[in-house]
This record gives structure tokens, sequence and C-alpha cells, in this order.
């Protein structure tokens, strides 16, 4: 299963950008890049995904490396409500609908 | 559109026991996954299903089994509980099985084994 590195946990204050590193220097050709986050006492929800370009939706954007070895989770002004685990996990196309998933990063954001 | 849907979101059984778990998919998705969540393991990946045929498993025992219906319905079932089994199960949906689509996940059924 392709391996990714996040920081165990992260501070943030309200209001002002979030960059979450992650690291996959195993990542193929055709893995895909997702990210997930766990608010306390829910399950899992979905953030974003991508393969070779930045992409951005409604909650966040995903900036990825040329060389595709690291990417970054990019929250543009934190809340409260983003106090999170971030998981950034690789796809592999072999692996199907299968989440492997890692220690995250714990996100915690002070007024 | 209703989310992912667990049934029941709380359940205590006796180890040795056997359990079933219900997931309804968001409409329209004919992929579901499921996952246990533990504190000392994290979350792992349990088996995944797509148009009524399992694609993926992971790695635990025969006693973790599941199946999905037609209408993409799932459930999952421990027999001969353990302590160790005391978790909670999350099931998650796509609308397709593959690496390209992202899973949206239900809230959990918390079971404790006593």
């Amino acid at each position: 299963d392709a391996k990714t590195t996040q920081p165990n946990s992260m501070e943030s204050n309200e209001e002002e950008p979030v960059h979450l590193p992650c690291n996959h220097s195993t990542i193929s050709g055709t893995d895909y890049i997702h990210w997930y986050r766990q608010l306390p006492s829910q399950g899992p929800e979905y953030v974003i995904h991508g393969l070779t370009s930045n992409v951005n939706n409604r909650m966040a954007s995903l900036a990825i490396a040329e060389d595709r070895k690291s990417s970054t989770l990019i929250l543009h002004r934190a809340t409260l409500r983003d106090a999170a685990v971030y998981y950034c996990i690789l796809r592999e196309g072999n692996q199907g609908g299968k989440l492997i998933f890692g220690q995250g990063t714990e996100l915690s954001v002070k007024p | 559109k209703a989310g992912v849907t667990q049934t029941p979101r709380y359940l205590i059984k006796t180890r040795g026991q056997q359990v079933t778990l219900s997931c309804s998919p968001i409409s329209g998705h004919r992929s579901v996954s499921w996952y246990q969540q533990t504190p000392g393991q994290g979350l792992q990946f349990l088996f995944e299903y797509f148009s009524e045929t399992q694609r993926n498993k992971g790695n635990f025992p025969g006693r973790f089994s599941g199946r999905q219906f037609s209408n993409s319905r799932s459930e999952m079932n421990v027999s001969t509980l353990e302590l160790g089994d005391s978790a909670l199960y999350l099931c998650a949906s796509s609308l397709a099985a593959g690496q390209g689509y992202e899973q949206y996940f239900g809230p959990g059924t918390r079971l404790t084994v006593t």
C-alpha cells in the first residue's frame, strides 16, 4: 500500500490560511491523492482529491508538487469548525475503492 | 439528497454472540465500503462491494463478513464476537468503485462487546 507522511499535529488561528503538508515519495503515476477529515464524534468527510493538477472546491484547495511526491491541502480561512484530523490518502489504481488511512494531522484552530 | 444511513447507531453485545450492521448508501451510489475505527488501530478497511460483488477485502479474520443487495444496501456481520471487536463501524458509499471516486461516510455504528 502506498504510504503518506503527515505531521502529527498543527495549530492555526481562526480566519487565517492553513497549509497542511503531505509527503508521498513512493507515489506512482496512476495514484490519486485524496484528502478526508474527521471532526470529533463524526465519520470521515471527503474534502478534495486530485491526480496531477491543482484542484479547488468550495472547501479547500489542493496543491500538488510537479514531481507529485508531495501535496498541500490549503484551507483559505480556518474556522473553529475546521478543527479535525486531516488524512492524506493515496488511492492506487489496483486497489479499487479501498482507503488506507494513516494517523493524519490533528488540526487545532484557536479563536 | 439523504446521506449514508447506518443502523443501529449503538449496540451492546456479549462475547460469543454475533451481530449484523446495516448500511443504506446515498441514492444512486453503487459502491459500499466498510471500515473499523478503534483508538489503537485507527481507521482500517474491512471490505468493499460493488454491484453485489465483493471487490476488496482488508486483513480481518473470517468472522467478519458482508454482503450487498441489489438495491445497493449492505450489511456486515461479525460472528463469535470478541472484546477486541468493540469499535466504531463506518460505512461509506460512492457512485462507483475506483480510485477517482470520493466516498461519503455514514455516522457509524458504535459496537460495544462485554
